[in-house]
């Protein structure tokens, strides 16, 4: 089983509000990501946690805020966006960050629109 | 830093026929990984096939199959008996042995499949 869930499939939300997206995959992988997509663009990595730990933040707006509660699960806080962060958001994982087994697995996505 | 260049912004074939997408990189890396993913309108991004640097032999996925030329830095996908469900956008990526992480995508072809 290669599944990695996102909640929601769909978000408006306006520039003031708080909201969460959820990531969730249960196999066992020790390293998940967050990536943003442009239409008919390649992802962007924004962060990447291993072993629960961030170890990547590409640098990364504050109003994206990531959690990892625990080995399966992701979230990203969203907080006082931007019209211009409206785009599909995707989870990866993979078994480890490093070595043989380092191929990504990808969820649906939430395609987020802010207004 | 590495780069991965897709050449083919949109490609198309007959249903049954045989196509192939072009991917190029540039590395300095000895140690990598290359991986060809797919990603279909409805947009899970889904990975057709992988290939460690190390491995002479081609790597093949039933219909799916890789020409990688690693003195060329050349690592196309050649799609055999197309279907209608092979349309997509292709994104070919790399991730080297030190990128603890981080993928390298093409551009990304855009594959339409002609009934």
């Amino acid at each position: 089983d290669t599944e990695v869930t996102q909640t929601p499939k769909h978000l408006v939300m306006g520039m003031t509000n708080k909201k969460s997206l959820k990531c969730e995959q249960h196999m066992g992988h020790r390293a998940m990501y967050w990536y943003k997509q442009k239409a008919k663009k390649p992802p962007e990595l924004m962060f990447v946690y291993s072993y629960e730990k961030l170890s990547i933040n590409e640098s990364v707006p504050s109003r994206f805020s990531p959690e990892c509660p625990n080995s399966s699960l992701l979230n990203l806080h969203l907080h006082a966006l931007q019209p211009e962060d409206s785009a599909l958001y995707l989870c990866a994982s993979s078994q480890d960050r490093s070595g043989p087994r380092r191929e990504q697995y990808f969820g649906p996505g939430t395609r987020l629109t802010v207004t | 830093a590495q780069t991965v260049t897709q050449s083919q912004p949109e490609m198309s074939v007959q249903e049954a026929e045989t196509v192939t997408l072009s991917c190029t990189y540039d590395t300095s890396e000895s140690d990598y990984y290359l991986f060809w993913y797919k990603q279909p309108p409805s947009r899970q991004m889904i990975l057709v096939i992988r290939q460690e640097a190390y491995k002479q032999q081609n790597a093949t996925e039933n219909r799916f199959s890789v020409n990688f030329q690693k003195a060329a830095k050349s690592f196309s996908l050649k799609i055999s008996d197309s279907q209608l469900g092979d349309a997509a956008m292709y994104f070919c990526a790399f991730a080297g042995g030190t990128s603890y992480g981080k993928l390298t995508f093409g551009q990304g072809t855009i594959l339409t499949v002609h009934p």
